[in-house]
């Protein structure tokens, strides 16, 4: 069974550049969700997506937006980067069955803002 | 909306002795909580949930919470830690049922670090 994979691992952008990462989550799991975790924080909730639609989205401006293709996977895209934008970006899926709220957690994209 | 408060930002213990990390959220509906563990540079991994049921929950590693309602307190206990417990732990809390699962609030984290 694959876990969920994250890509890129590292980015360095430079302010007002655009980024997009990337996620494919655990086999079988429907649902995506990402979190930004800046340093010394715990995450926070940005989006979570369902069947391809935006399912939840937390305290987060609209240059933060995503997508989920057929398969699953998904896309975190960040508009007119911030020097605040620099974080841990996670994502994490969860299965169809139940409703336990448990994620599965890829290893994080590492982004940087010059 | 709900809260995730850890106490401790830092908790050093030596290794073989018991340790306890403490959580406390507020939320106005029943909640889903978690722990779980982040090694550097690495994504987190589950420790334990409660959902139902049990106060006293049991995860992986030797690790236990209980849930305490009246103190909406869910501290993670272990008795007796080894130098591989080394990490960051953070508490969660999700609204049960409905739609919100996947939607965690997080605390600040704890790291813990095992002393030899």
């Amino acid at each position: 069974e694959t876990g969920v994979t994250q890509s890129p691992t590292h980015l360095i952008k430079t302010r007002g550049q655009q980024v997009t990462l990337r996620c494919s989550s655990q086999s079988g799991h429907n649902t995506v969700s990402w979190y930004q975790q800046a340093l010394g924080q715990g995450p926070q909730f940005i989006f979570q997506y369902y069947r391809e639609e935006e399912n939840g989205r937390g305290n987060f401006p609209p240059r933060f937006s995503g997508l989920q293709f057929p398969n699953y996977s998904s896309e975190l895209n960040v508009n007119a980067l911030e020097l605040d934008d620099s974080a841990l970006y996670l994502c994490a899926s969860s299965p169809p069955w139940g409703n336990t709220g448990e994620l599965f957690f890829g290893e994080g994209s590492r982004l940087t803002v010059l | 909306a709900q809260s995730v408060t850890q106490l401790d930002s830092q908790v050093p213990v030596f290794e073989e002795a018991p340790v306890e990390l403490r959580c406390n959220y507020s939320s106005s509906v029943s909640v889903y909580l978690f722990w779980y563990v982040q090694y550097p540079n690495q994504g987190l991994q589950l420790l334990l949930k409660y959902l139902s049921g049990s106060t006293l929950v049991k995860g992986i590693n030797g690790f236990e919470a209980e849930f305490n309602k009246s103190q909406t307190s869910f501290h993670l206990r272990k008795p007796s830690v080894h130098i591989s417990d080394t990490a960051e732990y953070f508490c969660a809390a999700g609204n049960a049922g409905g739609t919100s699962y996947g939607k965690l609030t997080f605390g600040q984290g704890t790291i813990l670090t095992v002393h030899p």
